[in-house]
């Protein structure tokens, strides 16, 4: 088990531009979470994947942001025409969901800064 | 979802327990009481969690408070390597499985 890997682990990029990361869950994990967290705060839900469906995106995720899961495995989070607000710690992880029970296991992160 | 309220930062000296509240007055019969944490630069780490009764694992304690509206993380000898920001977050294990929602944490600062 070599946990949740995410990359790049930083990333800067000038307003306007896109920018994708990727993550890579725990595998046989069926569910997999993004969250956004600024200075000094939590992490933000943004959106979800069981499997490969996208169940729940948070309001948060504006229509520049699309996250994809494709065959339920990796997934990644893309961010268009990128704005200096969006510059935040982007947090993966991923959970196995057995009975009622749910532990999420966290990513390293993707640091992103927006010139 | 049910919110929670932490104290914004803590101190403690190494060796010594730590007790790390959160109140959650408005705590629902199915919410799960779930403590993660974060150490710099790192993402949030499953520390434990608990319904009712109070927990123990290799990690810590967590000391569940009789009408459930407030609870406790008890370390029981913090090292260096613990400090961290501790998130208290409710989560309804029957209803709403999907999202955690953290807020901003205790940071918790080990004196050597």
């Amino acid at each position: 088990d070599t946990g949740v890997s995410q990359d790049p682990r930083h990333k800067i990029t000038k307003r306007g531009q896109n920018v994708t990361f990727r993550c890579d869950p725990i595998s046989e994990h069926n569910r997999l979470y993004w969250y956004r967290q600024t200075l000094g705060q939590g992490p933000e839900f943004l959106t979800y994947f069981q499997n490969e469906a996208q169940l729940e995106k948070s309001r948060l995720l504006s229509d520049r942001f699309s996250a994809e899961r494709p065959k339920g495995s990796f997934s990644t989070l893309e961010i268009q025409r990128t704005e200096q607000g969006d510059s935040a710690m982007y947090l993966c992880a991923s959970s196995y969901l057995a009975g009622d029970q749910e532990t999420q296991y966290f990513g390293p992160g993707t640091r992103l800064l927006v010139l | 979802d049910a919110k929670t309220t932490q104290p914004n930062s803590m101190e403690s000296n190494e060796e010594e327990p730590v007790h790390l509240p959160c109140n959650h007055s408005t705590i629902s019969g199915t919410d799960y009481i779930h403590w993660y944490r974060q150490l710099p630069s790192q993402g949030p780490e499953y520390v434990i969690h608990g319904l009712t009764s109070n927990v123990n694992n290799r990690m810590a304690s967590l000391a569940i408070a009789e009408d459930r509206k407030s609870s406790t993380l008890i370390l029981h000898r913090a090292t260096l390597r613990d400090a961290a920001v501790y998130y208290c977050i409710l989560r309804d294990e029957y209803f709403n499985f999907n999202k955690f929602y953290f807020g901003s944490g205790t940071k918790l600062n080990v004196k050597p």
